[in-house]
């Protein structure tokens, strides 16, 4: 069956580091990866959404790249600040359709 | 103003009871969707509509039935509550649903408590 797995243990890093976050899979091909943000008591935000055919893409102090070998997608917000503490969810959905299955999210807790 | 707002934010109420959640989004999207959140923060797809057409009927138990009057309203009707029912349900939104690699928009969620 299919499998996305993301670190469920928290990630507590220092304010002006980079946050690194992993997106494992199995047993599927996604065509589109999303990465979304969510707060305590808030629905998810989108963040960014990367193809299959790319290998990076980047918005602002986010970083997000894309491997169909490894099956894995990573995640880097640069020059964190303790506002970037959320919970991150990844979310992969195939060519045809919008139907997104998501990872059990990150959280990131970044201390000043 | 608020793109995709749910009422009501918290329900609680008794099992057996039938309750009803209502989505409603201006962003002008044509296809909306329910989710579940449970306790461990998986967040899983119910139901999905676009322009009114049900497109995506995950394995729900058929207490769970969703309405779309419009395709800028969602509703998610449940019979006879039960304990595993309590989570938080959030709808959501994009536009299009033929093709992959939409964003999608959400609210802020329906935390459904079960006495």
């Amino acid at each position: 069956s299919q499998k996305i797995e993301q670190n469920s243990e928290a990630l507590n890093i220092q304010e002006g580091k980079t946050a690194t976050l992993t997106c494992n899979y199995t047993n599927y091909s996604p065509a589109y990866l999303q990465w979304y943000r969510q707060d305590p008591g808030r629905g998810p935000v989108f963040l960014l959404l990367i193809r299959e055919n790319e290998k990076e893409k980047r918005k602002e102090r986010l970083k997000v790249t894309f491997d169909t070998t490894l099956k894995q997608s990573l995640f880097h917000i640069t020059a964190s600040q303790p506002a970037d503490s959320a919970t991150y969810l990844c979310a992969l959905s195939v060519a045809a359709g919008n139907k997104l299955t998501f990872g059990g999210g990150t959280r990131v807790l970044v201390k000043p | 103003d608020t793109a995709v707002s749910q009422t009501p934010k918290y329900l609680v109420t008794q099992m057996g009871n039938d309750k009803s959640i209502k989505c409603e989004q201006n962003l002008g999207h044509d296809t909306m969707y329910w989710y579940k959140q449970d306790s461990k923060k998986f967040l899983k797809i119910m139901f999905s509509y676009n322009n009114k057409e049900l497109i995506i009927n995950e394995t729900v138990p058929n207490r769970f039935s969703p309405k779309s009057p419009d395709k800028a309203h969602l509703n998610l009707h449940i019979n006879s509550l039960e304990l595993g029912d309590s989570a938080v349900y959030f709808c959501a939104s994009s536009q299009g649903a033929r093709r992959g690699g939409q964003p999608q928009h959400f609210g802020d969620g329906t935390r459904l408590s079960i006495l």
